[in-house]
């Protein structure tokens, strides 16, 4: 079935330092894969997402590539700042019966120390 | 729009007592979802909705659990009777029909049974 494996956290980096957050997939066919991010007491909210192979998700100076060959869409950020210390989840999209599911990793939390 | 609702914001209550949480999803929408989120088994969907319907609902824990959708505007999730793990963060989302789509989520409604 399909499935999302991201790099457990937390994840604690000193502002201005580069980000790196790992997801891998298994899914049939081709799925869509998304971004979400929590900030504290708030629900998800999509951070950026790619629909096909080779597609690059950006938004916000985070970006992510979709590589059909490893099956990943790792996170990255140039520069971390104070405020990004949230919640980020990676998300597979799929046709399935009944509908488009989406499935949701564990979630990796990440700290910004200034 | 004025984005995915959820009432109430906290609920505290009793165990064996009833407890419905409450979802209005952003207009046009055409599906539901219900997640619940603890920190020993972060973010589960319990049930979604397509045009009202319930289409997959094998992530509700158990019969005590029930959800309704009765029009395109309006979904409750009941517990009856509440138990102390019943604890946690409720969820709702929506998004549009099509595939590749998009959730947005509400604030969530956090739930703690005594």
């Amino acid at each position: 079935g399909n499935s999302v494996t991201q790099m457990e956290g937390p994840v604690t980096l000193s502002e201005e330092a580069f980000l790196t957050i790992n997801c891998t997939y298994t899914a049939t066919g081709y799925p869509s894969l998304f971004w979400y991010v929590q900030y504290p007491g708030e629900g998800l909210q999509l951070l950026l997402k790619a629909t096909k192979a080779d597609d690059k998700g950006s938004n916000k100076g985070f970006e992510a590539t979709y590589r059909k060959e490893t099956t990943s869409f790792h996170l990255e950020k140039g520069s971390v700042q104070v405020s990004d210390s949230a919640v980020y989840f990676c998300a597979l999209g799929a046709q399935n019966t009944g509908g488009f599911k989406t499935i949701f990793g564990a979630g990796t939390r990440l700290f910004v120390k200034a | 729009d004025a984005g995915v609702i959820q009432s109430p914001r906290h609920e505290v209550t009793e165990m064996g007592q009833e407890v419905t949480l409450r979802c209005k999803p952003i207009s046009g929408h055409d599906y539901l979802f219900w997640y619940r989120q603890t920190m020993m088994r972060g973010l589960e969907l319990l049930i979604y909705f397509n045009n009202n319907v319930p289409i997959d609902d094998s992530g509700m824990p158990e019969d005590r659990f029930s959800a309704k959708m009765p029009n395109a505007s309006f979904s409750t999730l009941k517990i009856q009777p509440s138990e102390p793990r019943d604890s946690a963060v409720y969820f709702c989302a929506s998004s549009l029909s099509s595939g590749e789509e998009t959730q947005y989520f509400g604030p969530g409604t956090r739930l703690l049974v005594l």
